[in-house]
This record gives structure tokens, C-alpha cells and sequence, in this order.
């Protein structure tokens, strides 16, 4: 069945370091790919999507582009702010039902 | 006032009580969701309905029902509470077009109900 599998954490990180958070996923047809995040006591937000192989997910400086050939949506940020400390999830859509990750759990320290 | 509101935003209630959990939104859409978050696990699907007629179970429908009052109302059960259902539960809402479309949905969440059950 359709699945999303990413890097599990939690990673921490001085402020202005590089962030790469690895998803890759498994489905049937062509899933629109999304990244949300969740900021601590809320709800998850959209941070960006890709709806078909090649696009370029971006928002905030964060970026993921959607790769068919070897089934990733790679999340990253080339210099991270404390205020991006978060939750990270993946997640895919092929139509019915939306799929997630497990969650990856960022800290940015000064 | 928020897009999808939650209410209640925190409960703690006692096992075999009945708890519902209220979920309304203002942004028109047709596809509303349950989900549970538990740590290490993300979120899980309980509940989906893509119009006021349309229910379906989700991956974790077991111990929990709903109720799509209206378009904007989708409500979430849980008959005999029991300890291992405390989680924390978002309401969803989808843009996607009524039936089982394909197309690029974007989610919109609620802040969330923290519930313990003791």
C-alpha cells in the first residue's frame, strides 16, 4: 500500500546550518507530495507541495524537490533560525486519502 | 476566527465516559478528516467523509464513530473511553472537489484536542 517513510529524529542544529530531511514513499500512480510542519502547541501547516516529478517545492527558505526516479521528497533549508525549530512531516496524496510520516522533530540552538 | 476550529482544545475524562470531540470549519470544504497523533507513530486517519452523506473508516476506526452534522460540522465519538485512546486528535479539512477525484489537496488542520483518558 501507499506509505511514507522519513528520517526519523530528533535533529539538532546550530542556527545557519544546512538541514536536509530525508522522505521517500511508496504509492501507486502519481501522488502529489507535501511537506508540514507543526510548531509546538498547534496544528500542522502546509510548508510546501509538489504535484508531479521535477517540481520544486518551496516556502521560508525551505525547499524539496520531487524525484519519481528514486521515489524522494528531500526537505532542505541552507541556513536554518531558531525559529524553525518544529516538527517536520511528509506526506503524499494519491487522490482518496493522505498519507504520513512519522514525524521529524528539528531544534535550531543559537 | 481560525479556518478549522476544535473544541474542546484539552479534556481529561475518566474510563467508559463518552467524549465527543467538535470540529467545524469555514472554508467551504466538502472533505473533512479525523486523525490521531501519538508520539513516534505521526498521525493515523480514524475517520474521513467527503460529503454530509459520505462516511468512511480509516486506518484506526476501532472504539471511536462520527457525524457529519452539515458541510462544515464533523464530529468525533469515542463511546467508552479507554486509557489508550489519550492522543492528541486534529480535525482536517480538504479542498479537493466532492466524490474521489485525484487532484492536489492541500490539508488544513485544526490546532487540536488533547484528550487523557485516566
Amino acid at each position: 500500500g501507499d506509505s511514507v517513510t522519513q528520517m526519523e529524529g530528533p535533529v539538532t542544529l546550530s542556527e545557519e546550518a544546512f538541514l536536509t530531511i530525508n522522505c521517500t514513499y511508496t504509492a501507486t500512480g502519481y501522488p502529489s507530495l507535501f511537506w508540514y510542519v507543526q510548531y509546538p502547541g498547534e496544528g500542522l501547516q502546509l510548508l510546501l507541495k509538489a504535484t508531479k516529478a521535477d517540481d520544486k517545492g518551496s516556502n521560508k527558505g525551505f525547499e524539496a524537490t520531487y524525484r519519481k526516479e528514486t521515489t524522494s521528497f528531500h526537505l532542505e533549508k541552507g541556513s536554518v533560525q531558531v525559529s524553525d525549530s518544529a516538527v517536520y512531516f511528509c506526506a503524499l496524496n494519491t487522490g482518496n486519502q493522505f498519507y504520513f510520516g512519522t514525524g521529524t522533530s528539528l531544534t535550531v540552538i543559537p | 476566527d481560525a479556518d478549522v476550529t476544535q473544541t474542546p482544545r484539552n479534556r481529561i475524562t475518566k474510563t467508559g465516559k463518552r467524549i465527543m470531540l467538535e470540529c467545524s470549519q469555514t472554508k467551504g470544504h466538502d472533505r473533512m478528516y479525523w486523525y490521531r497523533q501519538d508520539p513516534g507513530l505521526g498521525l493515523r486517519l480514524i475517520y474521513y467523509s467527503f460529503d454530509v452523506k459520505d462516511i468512511n473508516k480509516g486506518e484506526i476506526s476501532d472504539g471511536y464513530s462520527v457525524s457529519r452534522q452539515a458541510q462544515a460540522k464533523f464530529s468525533l465519538s469515542l463511546e467508552s473511553a479507554i486509557p489508550n485512546q489519550t492522543a492528541l486528535y486534529f480535525c482536517a479539512t480538504s479542498d479537493g472537489s466532492g466524490g474521489r477525484i485525484s487532484g492536489a489537496n492541500v490539508l488544513t488542520f485544526g490546532a487540536g484536542s488533547r484528550l487523557t483518558v485516566l
